[in-house]
């Protein structure tokens, strides 16, 4: 299995609700990554995880929570975003180490 | 800083038309380079890892290649299920163990008419 699921595709949320994102692989990689891409940009690292340990935190706002329950799943909670969030989050995972990221299919939130 | 210049943006070719996109890299210590495509509204597809300069991957009518400074991604005689983004990524040398952090490049666009 060389997949990386994202849940759901596409999420449209008021700037009020509280929502989360959800990946999932099986490939035994130890550390996975959430980002962020707008529309003909290339993607902006939010987070990494590494061996379930928060190693990256690339100055995303509060409004943006990571969480990595085991070394399998790793979610993205949203609570009070703004309109400007809108954009397709990606999430990736790797071995530990200078070797390549695998990414998902993404998930197209917009906020409204 | 780390920086990633990819050029052209944009590419427009004939079928069979070949041609190279080139990504630039200033980097203080380069671990790996590696090059990404992407459909719209989907997550990049790996395509290639090159560590050292001189290196060369291929795969189908793709072939990149590593310099100190630059890569290529020559494409040869394109076909239109070709057309996407292609990324190039770099991995710099980091001290701090801090995981695995790529930087990117904005991308080039490229579109094979039939």
């Amino acid at each position: 299995d060389t997949e990386v699921t994202q849940t759901p595709k596409h999420l449209v949320m008021g700037m009020t609700n509280k929502k989360s994102l959800k990946c999932e692989q099986h490939m035994g990689h130890r550390a996975m990554y959430w980002y962020k891409q707008k529309a003909k940009k290339p993607p902006e690292l939010m987070f990494v995880y590494s061996y379930e340990k928060l190693s990256i935190n690339e100055s995303v706002p509060s409004r943006f929570s990571p969480e990595c329950p085991n070394s399998s799943l790793l979610n993205l909670h949203l609570h009070a975003l703004q309109p400007e969030d809108s954009a397709l989050y990606l999430c990736a995972s790797s071995q530990t180490g200078f070797v390549e990221q695998f990414f998902g299919p993404g998930t197209r939130l917009t906020v409204l | 800083e780390d920086q990633v210049t990819q050029s052209p943006e944009a590419l427009r070719l004939q079928e069979g038309e070949s041609s190279s996109l080139n990504c630039s890299y200033t980097v203080s210590g380069l671990r790996g380079l590696f090059w990404y495509r992407q459909d719209p509204g989907k997550g990049p597809e790996f395509l290639f890892t090159l560590y050292s300069a001189g290196e060369e991957k291929e795969k189908e009518r793709l072939k990149a290649t590593l310099t100190k400074k630059e890569s290529f991604l020559h494409i040869t005689a394109p076909k239109p299920e070709d057309s996407a983004t292609y990324l190039c990524a770099v991995q710099p040398f980091l001290n701090n163990n801090a995981g695995n952090m790529l930087t990117f490049g904005g991308g080039t666009r490229l579109m094979v008419k039939p």
